[in-house]
Parts: C-alpha cells; structure tokens; sequence
C-alpha cells in the first residue's frame, strides 16, 4: 500500500517571501502521479499542480514548483513570492498510473501566510 | 470554473433520518467518481469509489449498508447515509477524474442532531 507523509503539521511565511512545504512517499509502483491541493477555509479542494513520475522535468504553474526526486521518494511545493490568500491547508497526494484513480492524502500541512 | 458540484452544501438532520448528498460532473461524464470524508482539521478519507453501471467499492471498515452509493447516471453519483447519527457528522467530498485532474466537489458538511 502506498503512504504519503508531510511531517510539517504548520508552517508560516511572510507575505512575497518563498517558503516550501515538504512530501515523502512510499510506493512500489513505477508509473504514477504526484499533486498537491490546496484547502482554504472554504473547504473547496482545488489542484494546485501535479507531476507525473515518467517525467524528470520538475512541474510549474506561476508562483508553484515542485522539487521532485523519485530515487528518494521526496514531492516537495516550493511558493515564491507568497501572498495572503496561499494561506490555506496543503494536501500532497499520490494517484497510482492505470486502474482506478483514486487519491492517497498525507496529513497536511497548515501554511499561513503573514502580512 | 467548477467542474465538479455538489448539493446541498450543508444539511443538518435529525438522528435516525436519511440523508442524500449529490455529486454531478459538470460538462463531462464520469464513469467512476470518488466519496471521501473528511473530519475537522484532518486529512480526506476515501470511503468509496462509485461505478456507474455497477456497485460501488468501499474502502475497508466502511459500513456499505450505511453509506449507500448509486451512480445513477454519467454525470451523477448520490451517497446517502441512512439512519444518520451524531458520528456521522462529517465533511463528505466526492471527485471525479478529469484529465489534468482529479477535480473536486465543493463538499458537504452534514450535522446530525
């Protein structure tokens, strides 16, 4: 079965400045996806970004990156230039490639983000 | 914008009564959708993945006779929660896979009194 940890329960940052929230991973799978959801008081889920494993090139969306390394199992969300409203709960999850695709979540990480 | 809804938003009920959440896709159709449920300040749960044309698949420890799962349609999932009781106050989000996705519901948050 696959496990995802994110052992930073909260974190917080100072509005513009970068911050990256961290994501390990336990698989036997070769081919899957990675992502990370952001939760804001609303509740809606809404992806942020989302790599796939066959890919070496490290996703971006604007201000998001991710720091992929697939030997070490490690997801990590880079936010550059954070601003008030990335304040919200932070999901990492892991989809296995084929098959159903249902989502396994790490525990997240609370980020605020300070004026 | 959405691609995923959800109805209703909140819903509060009296324990022992029955409670259906709806799950549409939105301009696409969706053979499979997903049901979590997620506890305050915790992480999402997968309670149990909705098949349109067949029954649904529950996650370990999820009562199936609690949790009824009908994908009525391609575009609909429902989950009703029968004979409601305090403990299954909850948010309950569905999702449902989307290239570039999976897309989530707004979600639900149900209260039994």
């Amino acid at each position: 079965a696959q496990t995802v940890t994110q052992s930073q329960p909260e974190m917080s940052v100072q509005e513009a400045e970068t911050v990256t929230l961290s994501c390990t991973y336990d698989t036997s799978e070769s081919n899957y996806y990675l992502f990370w959801y952001k939760q804001p008081p609303s509740r809606q889920m809404i992806l942020v970004i989302r790599q796939e494993a066959y890919k070496q090139q490290n996703a971006t969306e604007n201000r998001f990156s991710v720091n992929f390394q697939k030997a070490a199992k490690s997801f990590s969300l880079k936010i550059s230039d954070s601003q008030l409203g990335d304040t919200a709960m932070y999901f990492c999850a892991f989809m296995k490639q084929g098959g159903s695709e249902k989502l396994v979540f790490g525990k997240g990480t609370k980020l605020t983000v300070n004026p | 914008g959405a691609v995923v809804s959800q109805h209703p938003s909140r819903v509060i009920c009296k324990s022992g009564t029955s409670v259906k959440i709806e799950c549409r896709s939105l301009d696409f159709q969706a053979t499979t959708m997903f049901w979590y449920r997620q506890f305050p300040k915790k992480s999402l749960m997968l309670m149990a993945t909705s098949n349109e044309g067949s029954k649904a698949t529950y996650e370990q420890g999820v009562e199936k006779d609690k949790f009824l799962i009908n994908h009525a349609s391609l575009t609909l999932s429902t989950l009703t929660v029968t004979s409601a009781h305090p403990e299954d106050s909850s948010f309950y989000i569905c999702s449902a896979p989307l290239a570039g996705g999976p897309f989530f519901g707004p979600g639900t948050r149900l209260t039994v009194l």
